[in-house]
């Protein structure tokens, strides 16, 4: 399995960009990078996820560089609410379950 | 979107009784589904790949006979934790994934916290 390194934690002001780094350098060329959030208590939430091209969706975008190695979500404009641990994975080539690693606790302060 | 729900959202249970926890794929079919456990401030740890029809294939160190998993139809998967003890005491997630090809997201259920007495 590919492993991603992530940092522990990291604060935001609410209203601006978080920008989340991962590293997933020993990625192979047909994994995905994903990405989940787990708030509080709750099951993990699916935001986004990406092979090569940066992607966007209604919740987050996703800045992968041109050699795979790492990636970036953006969450364009935070919330109290996005206050939650941010997961980056690289999806296991050839079978479908996810191993997480420790992830990044995001806090959003007013 | 595709929901997985789970149940109970949380339970407590006596020493040495068997709880099951139910997981269920609401509007997809599921031929797979995982089983996750989590400690307090611990990242999920993977415990089983729950197979429809089959049996399920558990992680290193995670012993098939006291957590029981069946997957019986497409939409459901239960856990049961048997003869539980405190230290089973945790947040039990499933995720199960739709029937499109592998790069297609998981979904998990809101989890069940499980307490042994």
């Amino acid at each position: 399995d590919a492993k991603t390194t992530q940092p522990t934690s990291m604060d935001c002001a609410e209203g601006r960009a978080a920008n989340l780094p991962c590293n997933h350098s020993t990625i192979s060329g047909n994994e995905y990078v994903y990405w989940y959030r787990q708030i509080h208590s709750q099951g993990p939430q699916y935001i986004i996820h990406g092979l090569k091209n940066n992607e966007t969706n209604e919740m987050a975008s996703l800045i992968i560089t041109e050699d795979r190695k790492s990636s970036t979500l953006i969450l364009p404009h935070a919330t109290l609410r996005d206050t939650a641990v941010y997961y980056c994975i690289v999806r296991v080539q050839g079978a479908q379950k996810l191993v997480f690693g420790q992830g990044t606790r995001l806090t959003i302060n007013p | 979107g595709a929901v997985v729900s789970q149940h109970p959202s949380w339970v407590i249970c006596k020493s040495g009784t068997s709880v099951k926890i139910e997981c269920r794929s609401l509007d997809f079919q599921a031929t797979t589904m995982f089983w996750y456990r989590q400690f307090p401030k611990q990242s999920l740890m993977l415990m089983a790949t729950s197979n429809e029809g089959s049996k399920a294939t558990y992680e290193q160190g995670v012993e098939k006979d006291k957590f029981l998993i069946n997957h019986a139809s497409l939409t459901l998967s239960t856990l049961t934790v048997t003869s539980a003890h405190p230290e089973d005491s945790s947040f039990y997630i499933c995720s199960a994934e739709d029937r499109v090809p592998y790069n297609s997201p998981l979904h998990f259920g809101n989890g069940t916290r499980l307490t042994v007495t």
